[in-house]
């Protein structure tokens, strides 16, 4: 069974540094990309950023570039996301989603829930 | 960037009755490179359809996806309990991805 699961999430003051990871189990990890999709509150999904399966190609939503680096570890099977200069936009909960061959996203975490405030 | 825009944002009806949900596009998506996913409430979100038309694994038959260019749309033949939920649909024709606001389906 293909299991995505977030955690790193928590509250954090305006300009501060988070670091999200997931961990993957039930597929082989280094064949598939993986991308960060969020959700603020009520709201609907937004994507972040995604990472290819040798963690060569990235790439990032303008508005979290420059701020945002996703990562990987293939022999721990893990996906990162360092967020650094937090504001209050980037409240949300944070998914991890394998994306297919074919760039849609076939398999979803839960999300961990990232609180910005003072 | 292409912006989707979904309709009806809610959509009312009773189990047993037939959904229609529409996803418009600004620009026109290459390839069919349309998703769509249901989110219940407190759940990750769940691949439905991919390329505007093929079915995910284990997704039953009464969802149907249709459409191409820049109008696609999602079909529920007969709503059933569990279908009571949010939808989204996804591009990936073209970078950024992108994702409407969601039509959410509830219980008249």
């Amino acid at each position: 069974e293909v299991q995505l699961v977030e955690s790193g999430g928590g509250v954090v003051r305006p300009g501060g540094s988070l670091r999200l990871s997931c961990a993957a189990s039930g597929f082989t990890f280094d064949d598939y990309g993986v991308s960060w999709v969020r959700q603020a509150p009520g709201k609907g999904l937004e994507w972040v950023s995604d990472i290819n399966w040798n963690g060569v190609s990235t790439s990032y939503a303008d508005s979290v570039k420059g701020r945002f680096t996703i990562s990987r570890d293939n022999a721990k099977n893990s996906l990162y996301l360092q967020m650094n200069s937090l504001g209050a936009e980037d409240t949300a909960l944070y998914h991890c989603a394998r994306r297919s061959n074919g760039y849609y996203f076939d398999y979803w975490g839960q999300g961990t829930l990232v609180t910005v405030s003072s | 960037e292409i912006v989707l825009t979904q309709s009806p944002a809610t959509l009312s009806l009773s189990p047993g009755e037939r959904a229609t949900l529409s996803c418009g596009a600004s620009q026109s998506v290459s390839s069919r490179n349309l998703a769509w996913y249901q989110q219940r409430p407190g759940l990750a979100p769940r691949l439905l359809i991919y390329g505007a038309s093929s079915r995910a694994t284990g997704i039953p038959d009464r969802f149907s996806g249709s459409g191409s260019g820049t109008d696609f749309t999602l079909t529920i033949s007969r709503l059933e309990p569990e279908d009571f939920a949010v939808y989204y649909c996804q591009q990936y024709g073209s970078s950024p991805w992108t994702f409407g606001q969601g039509t959410k389906v509830e219980i008249k």
